[in-house]
């Protein structure tokens, strides 16, 4: 069956290092990735958008990479700020014709002071 | 601009009775996507509409739940016969564009509906 795994568990980093998120999917071909950010009884906020051709993004002090080798994105904050602390989704289409994009369950982010 | 706006934003309602929850996409937008996010769960995935037609429902259950997206008007999403399981915060969210081959295929989300069955 068709999974996006994100690290459910709470991830602390202290404040001013990298903090680096996992998604894997498996059973999925996916043309392109997204990423986004959601706040507590907020809706989720596009950050960025990888496609199936490019093995790296950057924008600002968040990178994104795509292995579809290994199934896998890989999302970084460099220089963590508190205001980072957040849910992150990943998120990808599921093909077969359907344009709605289908989520992982998201991993919480907390940046400590 | 204004984003997706959804409206109520909390809706509270007893079993047996219906839900209508309301969304109006970005300003230029013709696509439209329901989701339903439970407590430490994802987002699931339940209805993509362009104006006047369902393009895919797989995500929605067949009873008590129906979509639309009037040529005039926003998008409603119907729940029928609320049950406790219903309960639930309800995303809408919309674009521009789907193609892989549009510059951006990001969906711009609106704040939810809260949806509570007493």
């Amino acid at each position: 069956s068709q999974k996006i795994e994100q690290n459910s568990e709470a991830l602390n980093i202290q404040e001013g290092k990298t903090a680096t998120l996992t998604c894997n999917y498996t059973n999925y071909s996916p043309a392109y990735l997204q990423w986004y950010r959601q706040d507590p009884g907020r809706g989720p906020v596009f950050l960025l958008l990888i496609r199936e051709n490019e093995k790296e993004k950057r924008k600002e002090r968040l990178k994104v990479t795509f292995d579809t080798t290994l199934k896998q994105s890989l999302f970084h904050i460099t220089a963590s700020q508190p205001a980072d602390s957040a849910t992150y989704l990943c998120a990808l289409t599921a093909g077969g014709g359907a344009d709605g994009l289908t989520f992982g369950k998201g991993t919480h982010l907390i940046i400590q002071p | 601009n204004a984003g997706v706006m959804q409206n109520p934003r909390h809706l509270v309602r007893r079993r047996g009775q219906e839900a209508r929850l309301r969304c109006s996409p970005v300003k230029g937008h013709s696509h439209v996507y329901w989701y339903r996010q439970l407590p430490e769960e994802g987002l699931k995935f339940m209805v993509y509409l362009q104006k006047e037609n369902i393009i895919d429902e797989s995500g929605m259950p067949k009873e008590r739940f129906s979509a639309e997206f009037p040529k005039e008007g926003p998008s409603i999403l119907r729940i029928q016969q609320v049950v406790r399981g219903d309960s639930a915060a309800y995303f809408c969210a919309s674009s521009r564009e789907t193609s892989v081959i549009a510059n951006t295929g990001e969906l711009f989300f609106g704040e939810g509906s809260r949806l509570t069955v007493l």
